[in-house]
């Protein structure tokens, strides 16, 4: 499975952007990009995926470099519930041996 | 709609029992996975299934058992407790692949709090 790396923890104030990074520099052709967070206490919750171009729903934006070796989760206003473990995950097709596995994730702490 | 609920949320043990934990979903999801969690640590892959019938094992398979009777429903077993199973249980679910390739994000449920003494 290909493995990705991010940072152990970052910090960020209340309402300013925060871009969490990932490398996967041996990511494949057929790997999709996911981000889930896990708030304290809490199951994983999903956050965003994508393939090569740059997405964005209600909760974050995805933006993947062209080379797809790594990505960066954007929160545009930090709030104090956005304080969690962040992770990212590549997913693989085909799915008869689908399987997320989670790394370390980075911790997020955001400051009022 | 109820998503992913787990049933015990708590459990207390003692070592050499056995114990089944329930996971049931109602969004007509293919995939269930069953994960462990330890103390500051990331999510460790225990067994997942990519349809009723089937199962298959993840990173850490040892001492567990899991079927896949229904669709809505994956059961994880443990047969003869130990204290190494203590642990934070957590279910998840998935759409399976569109014809596409197109993947989708898991749903996970609340956990269950495993303590084997």
């Amino acid at each position: 499975d290909a493995k990705t790396t991010q940072p152990n923890s970052m910090e960020s104030n209340e309402e300013e952007p925060v871009h969490l990074p990932c490398n996967h520099s041996t990511i494949s052709g057929t790997d999709y990009i996911h981000w889930y967070r896990q708030l304290p206490s809490q199951g994983p919750e999903y956050v965003i995926h994508g393939l090569t171009s740059n997405v964005n729903n209600r909760m974050a934006s995805l933006a993947i470099a062209e080379d797809r070796k790594s990505s960066t989760l954007i929160l545009h206003r930090a709030t104090l519930r956005d304080a969690a473990v962040y992770y990212c995950i590549l997913r693989s097709h085909p799915y008869n041996t689908d399987k997320l596995i989670f790394g370390t994730g980075t911790r997020l702490q955001v400051f009022p | 709609n109820a998503g992913v609920t787990q049933t015990p949320k708590f459990r207390v043990l003692k070592t050499g029992q056995s114990m089944t934990l329930l996971c049931a979903q109602d969004m007509n999801h293919e995939y269930m996975y069953w994960y462990r969690q330890d103390p500051g640590m990331g999510l460790r892959l225990i067994h997942y299934s990519v349809g009723e019938g089937t199962t298959a094992k993840g990173e850490v398979p040892d001492g567990y058992n899991v079927s896949r009777l229904k669709k809505q429903n994956f059961l994880l077993g443990l047969e003869s407790a130990a204290p190494s199973q203590t642990s934070v249980y957590f279910c998840a679910s998935s759409r399976s692949a569109s014809g596409t390739g197109q993947t989708y994000g898991y749903t996970f449920g609340s956990g269950t709090r495993l303590t084997v003494v």
